[in-house]
């Protein structure tokens, strides 16, 4: 089974703080993602990569930061924590599209900023 | 812009009936996801439909795929009240770098009432 791990699932930061998220996955995927869930808004892709040291914005990257340094770990990165960075935090991997595979997903992380 | 938009947002129903929740997206994509998140929980992959006409059925639930209509449906046959959860559907768009990013509806929240 594919198995996408993130290293926290609850984290309390204060404003202003550098947040650092971890994910690793298991099955060796070229691609991983980074999506934050809020109500209403569903799934929201703020980064992706889709080799090593190489990444790509998604749709909301503004005060976001990502890296991949090994092909089974990418990091999101917060530079300076603010309130409206709140939210739950998915990380996920897929293999390469002619697969036709879906994303895996890991179990989130719920973020917090006081 | 590709915009994935589900309906409805919510849905209540009783145990026993049949509903379906529609998923419609706004520009041309062979190819459609369908996932399931439990309350507090990351989401899991239900069905993956890969071309025109797919359809696919796993116990109560059956998904199918309108490539022409850029519609999918995920139909619930007597619904229990396991099926409570939140459903969302997500297609793939081809990026620059060759790689592929999944674009997410808001997802629909489901309830199976006793």
């Amino acid at each position: 089974d594919v198995k996408v791990t993130q290293s926290s699932r609850y984290l309390v930061k204060r404003t202003g703080e550098k947040v650092f998220l971890e994910c690793v996955q298991d099955m060796d995927h070229e691609n991983m993602f980074w999506y934050r869930q809020d109500p209403g808004l569903g799934l929201r892709l703020i980064y992706f990569s889709y080799d090593v040291k190489m990444k790509e914005k998604g749709d909301i990257p503004e005060g976001y930061s990502v890296s991949r340094e090994k092909k089974e770990r990418f990091s999101l990165i917060l530079e300076s924590a603010s309130t409206n960075q709140t939210s739950m935090y998915l990380c996920a991997s897929s293999s390469t599209p002619d697969l036709y595979t879906e994303a895996f997903f890991g179990q989130g992380t719920r973020l917090t900023v006081v | 812009e590709l915009k994935v938009e589900q309906n409805p947002l919510f849905l209540s129903m009783q145990e026993g009936k049949n509903y379906t929740i529609y998923c419609n997206y706004s520009t041309t994509s062979d190819r459609l996801y369908w996932y399931r998140q439990d309350p507090g929980k990351s989401l899991e992959s239900l069905f993956v439909l890969l071309s025109n006409g797919a359809v696919k059925q796993e116990g109560r639930l059956m998904a199918s795929l309108d490539t022409k209509a850029r519609l999918s449906t995920l139909h619930i046959t007597a619904a229990v009240h396991d099926l409570s959860a939140t459903y969302f559907c997500a297609v793939d768009r081809l990026e620059t770098s060759g790689t592929y990013k999944y674009i997410f509806g808001t997802g629909t929240r489901l309830k199976v009432l006793a």
